[in-house]
């Protein structure tokens, strides 16, 4: 299985909701991702796991909170969201984060639309 | 800062025709760079990277530590290569910050 699985593909919620995206992966990746792509730009690097520990935080609002309750998933719960946070939010994983760690796998992504 | 740059934000040209997308880096050392592909309602998915030197669907990419380019080329472009492209950098980049992107678009 060499696919990064994400659900929903679309999320519809209000600014008062909670809701989650979900990553999977069975590839024994150990680094993984959540980036965000608004329209016709390139994906934004949100946060790193590496080894079910948060490494990188790109200065994301804590409406958007990470988890990685394993190896093999990756969460995004999403909290008081604005309608500026409607975009795709992409998952992505890589063998490791570090020298030499090749490509990055993505999965095809979380249509979000805050109203 | 360690970045990656791509000059052109749309590329058009008619099919046959050769096609060369831009990317330039800053970096002081021997980045193993790569090329991401965004067909139209496809996932992100790696193109090539420098250091398998493997030619994908007719793309090279060659990285020139002197011009610190690494440039997307195909000597005769198809309607079917219509897409985003990003130039990449390593994960071992203190930012993990994508090119800006290119859209190429092959006309008939």
């Amino acid at each position: 299985d060499t696919e990064v699985t994400q659900t929903p593909k679309h999320l519809v919620m209000g600014m008062t909701n909670k809701k989650s995206l979900k990553c999977e992966q069975h590839m024994g990746h150990r680094a993984m991702y959540w980036y965000k792509q608004k329209a016709k730009k390139p994906p934004e690097l949100m946060f790193v796991y590496s080894y079910e520990k948060l490494s990188i935080n790109e200065s994301v609002p804590s409406r958007f909170s990470p988890e990685c309750p394993n190896s093999s998933l990756l969460n995004l719960h999403l909290h008081a969201l604005q309608p500026e946070d409607s975009a795709l939010y992409l998952c992505a994983s890589s063998e490791f984060l570090g020298q030499n760690t090749g490509e990055l796998f993505f999965g095809e992504g979380s249509r979000l639309t805050v109203l | 800062a360690q970045r990656v740059t791509q000059p052109e934000k749309l590329l058009s040209v008619f099919k046959g025709a050769p096609v060369e997308l831009k990317c330039n880096y800053s970096y002081s050392g021997s980045p193993e760079l790569f090329w991401y592909v965004q067909y139209s309602r496809q996932r992100l998915q790696l193109l090539l990277r420098h250091i398998s030197r493997e030619s994908i669907k007719g793309f090279t990419a060659d990285l020139n530590k002197g011009e610190t380019s690494f440039h997307l080329k195909k000597p005769f472009a198809q309607e079917e290569d219509s897409a985003m492209y990003y130039c990449a950098p390593p994960t071992s980049f203190q930012k993990l910050v994508f090119g800006t992107g290119t859209r190429l678009l092959v006309s008939p």
